[in-house]
């Protein structure tokens, strides 16, 4: 069945540096793929999305290629800032949403 | 335009109580889900709602129930509550099923003792 396969946690960085979440699909068909992220203490808000193969998200200065060939949607950010610090979910959606297990981020001065 | 909206944000409840988490949306979204997540589990559905009067059993049904009598609201009633049901409860909704984003509300947490 579909899944969606998540880079573990906790990832710490310090301010300024790059950032990459792994995340791997296995579906049938065309899924539309998503990042979430998660503030503390808040729900999850959209923080990007992809629906075809070679389609690009971007948002905050975050991107997201849709990878087919590798069935990949891996998480990009040239440079972290403090207010990044988050939990950030990858998740596909085709008959329904599938979440990966998130992964938190922390961002030091 | 406050989207979806849940209450209580925080409730304590006692082995064998119930109690109901509301959900609302004003988006005019036909389809509403609840979710709960657990920690380094990401989120499981409980149940979802295609439109008014019409619902549906997601992953993890057991000991929860739902309703769905108009488009904004889509309520989540916890049967003689269980320390398994401590979680965080997320309720979402969205424009279309599958592929479009969902959005989701605040969450409430939920303790069972």
């Amino acid at each position: 069945g579909d899944s969606v396969t998540q880079m573990e946690g906790p990832v710490t960085l310090s301010e300024e540096a790059f950032l990459t979440i792994n995340c791997t699909y296995t579906a049938t068909g065309y899924p539309s793929l998503f990042w979430y992220v998660q503030y503390p203490g808040e729900g999850l808000q959209l923080l990007l999305k992809a629906t075809k193969a070679d389609d690009k998200g971007s948002n905050k200065g975050f991107e997201a290629t849709y990878r087919k060939e590798t069935t990949s949607f891996h998480l990009e950010k040239g440079s972290v800032q403090v207010s990044d610090s988050a939990v950030y979910f990858c998740a596909l959606g085709r008959n329904q949403f599938y979440f990966g297990t998130g992964t938190s981020l922390t961002v030091i001065p | 335009n406050a989207g979806v909206t849940q209450t209580p944000k925080f409730r304590i409840l006692k082995i064998g109580q119930s109690m109901t988490l509301q959900c609302t949306q004003d988006m005019n979204h036909n389809y509403m889900y609840w979710y709960r997540q657990d920690p380094g589990m990401g989120l499981k559905l409980i149940y979802y709602s295609v439109g008014a009067g019409i619902t549906d059993k997601g992953e993890v049904p057991n000991g929860y129930n739902v309703s769905r009598s108009t488009t904004e609201d889509f309520p989540l009633r916890l049967e003689l509550a269980a320390p398994s049901q401590t979680s965080v409860y997320f309720c979402a909704s969205s424009y279309a099923q599958g592929r479009e984003t969902q959005y989701f509300g605040p969450g409430t947490r939920l303790l069972v003792l």
